[in-house]
């Protein structure tokens, strides 16, 4: 099935810190999201993007299809945004398979 | 609150022993997702359900089942629980099947 590698596995900044997550996929995807898992466990959905770029407040999620990666932009950051961010993706065969997640980001924001 | 509902949010069992997860889904959603979080293995996809119908079989245990009723809620039923059977399952769900998911607050398994 398809692999999804994300880094920096771990991530501690300071508030008011920008950073760039990152996303490896190993084949052709028509699917592929970001989501956050805060520290009690909920998952969010952040962005749909299979490619191109989208933006959301200070968010934004770059997808390059034909080079299998995406990139998740935090700017400003808050406490409020530490926890874990999963990219999820799903290849080209259909959704047999569900969405293949990664292994997370787990990003602390110190204040 | 995302609108998929999940219950219990807490369940702790022995060994052997069999429990029912329940979901339901947002309104207007038809298709329904239960995902498996553990340390080891990181969110697992289990099955998928559209409009009732099973329409993707993923790392799914054979003590594993799961349906999805005609007013489209799901449950997923586990039985000869194991301690690894602990885990955080999760349960999805989205308008059409495309796979994009909204999720709910998790049900936290603790096999004794």
């Amino acid at each position: 099935g398809i692999q999804v590698e994300q880094s920096p596995p771990d991530l501690i900044l300071q508030e008011g810190a920008n950073s760039t997550l990152r996303c490896n996929f190993s084949d052709s995807v028509n699917n592929l999201q970001w989501f956050h898992q805060n520290p009690w466990g909920q998952l969010i959905n952040l962005f749909y993007i299979p490619s191109g770029t989208k933006q959301n407040g200070r968010l934004s999620a770059t997808t390059v299809a034909t080079e299998r990666y995406s990139l998740l932009y935090i700017s400003s950051s808050q406490t409020t945004d530490s926890g874990v961010y999963f990219c999820a993706v799903e290849g080209l065969g259909g959704g047999a398979d569900g969405l293949t997640f990664g292994k997370g980001t787990h990003l602390i924001i110190q204040p | 609150d995302s609108g998929v509902t999940q219950t219990p949010k807490h369940l702790i069992t022995a060994t052997g022993q069999r429990v029912t997860l329940r979901c339901s889904p947002r309104s207007g959603d038809l298709s329904v997702y239960w995902y498996q979080q553990s340390l080891d293995q990181g969110l697992q996809f289990l099955i998928q359900y559209y409009n009732g119908e099973e329409r993707a079989k993923g790392n799914i245990l054979e003590r594993f089942s799961a349906q999805q009723f005609p007013d489209l809620h799901s449950e997923l039923n586990l039985s000869s629980l194991e301690l690894g059977d602990s885990a955080l399952y999760f349960c999805a769900s989205s308008v059409d099947g495309a796979n994009v998911l909204t999720f709910g607050a998790g049900s936290r398994l603790t096999v004794l």
